[in-house]
């Protein structure tokens, strides 16, 4: 069974520049989370999806951050524009169901340079 | 809010060793704890999930316990070999809400 996908892996970009990542869950999982690792930090939760909806972005920036999850399978999170802060891996993660006792599973996430 | 905090931050033993690897939360209140394995420029690999009715979860090499009372896991690894060498990280789940990470304690098994 595949895991999660995400892509890039890898992406340098410019201050003031948009990016986007892409993440494909686990076939089945009806939860996807997007979060963001600092160096030297363990990940911070931005967004969880069920199914195609968002049930919890309050930690998402949303004046520069957006995310979307069409059809409730592949989800995409975009930054525009970026900031030197926002250099961090993003990992994208899925779960059978909605609830916390069900096994979160890792995608690689994708590391972004913003210089 | 949820903190969860690891000690040590960095540990560093000869192959061979049993050791152990500590996690507080400061909310009781938690679904399950799970602990997680991070290989350099990789995602996260679970190890255990300790649904917050149990006491302890094993898987090999690998025992986790959780005492919700103390607001305490710990992570025990025996007989320690050089692959073990990676970050570990623990997360308490809330409920519906994402899992709340500690920072990680970068473990270096000597050969």
């Amino acid at each position: 069974e595949a895991g999660v996908v995400q892509s890039p892996r890898y992406k340098i970009i410019e201050k003031k520049q948009p990016v986007a990542f892409w993440c494909n869950p686990i076939s089945g999982h009806n939860t996807l989370y997007w979060y963001r690792q600092n160096l030297g930090q363990g990940p911070e939760l931005l967004i969880r999806y069920e199914n195609e909806e968002a049930v919890d972005d309050s930690q998402l920036p949303k004046d520069r951050f957006s995310a979307e999850r069409l059809k409730g399978v592949d989800s995409t999170l975009k930054i525009q524009p970026a900031e030197l802060g926002d250099s961090a891996v993003y990992l994208c993660a899925s779960s059978l169901a909605a609830h916390s006792r069900e096994t979160q599973y890792f995608g690689p996430g994708t590391r972004l340079l913003v210089l | 809010k949820q903190e969860v905090t690891q000690i040590p931050a960095a540990l560093s033993v000869p192959e061979g060793e049993n050791l152990v690897l500590n996690c507080s939360f400061t909310d009781s209140a938690i679904y399950n704890l799970q602990w997680f394995r991070q290989d350099p420029g990789k995602g996260l690999t679970s190890l255990l999930l300790i649904q917050s009715s149990q006491r302890e979860q094993t898987s090999g090499r690998l025992n986790a316990s959780l005492d919700k009372s103390s607001g305490r896991s710990t992570l025990y690894i025996a007989a320690s070999q050089p692959g073990d060498s990676a970050t570990y990280l623990c997360a308490s789940g809330g409920g519906a809400d994402g899992l709340t990470f500690g920072k990680g304690t970068h473990l270096i098994i000597q050969p």
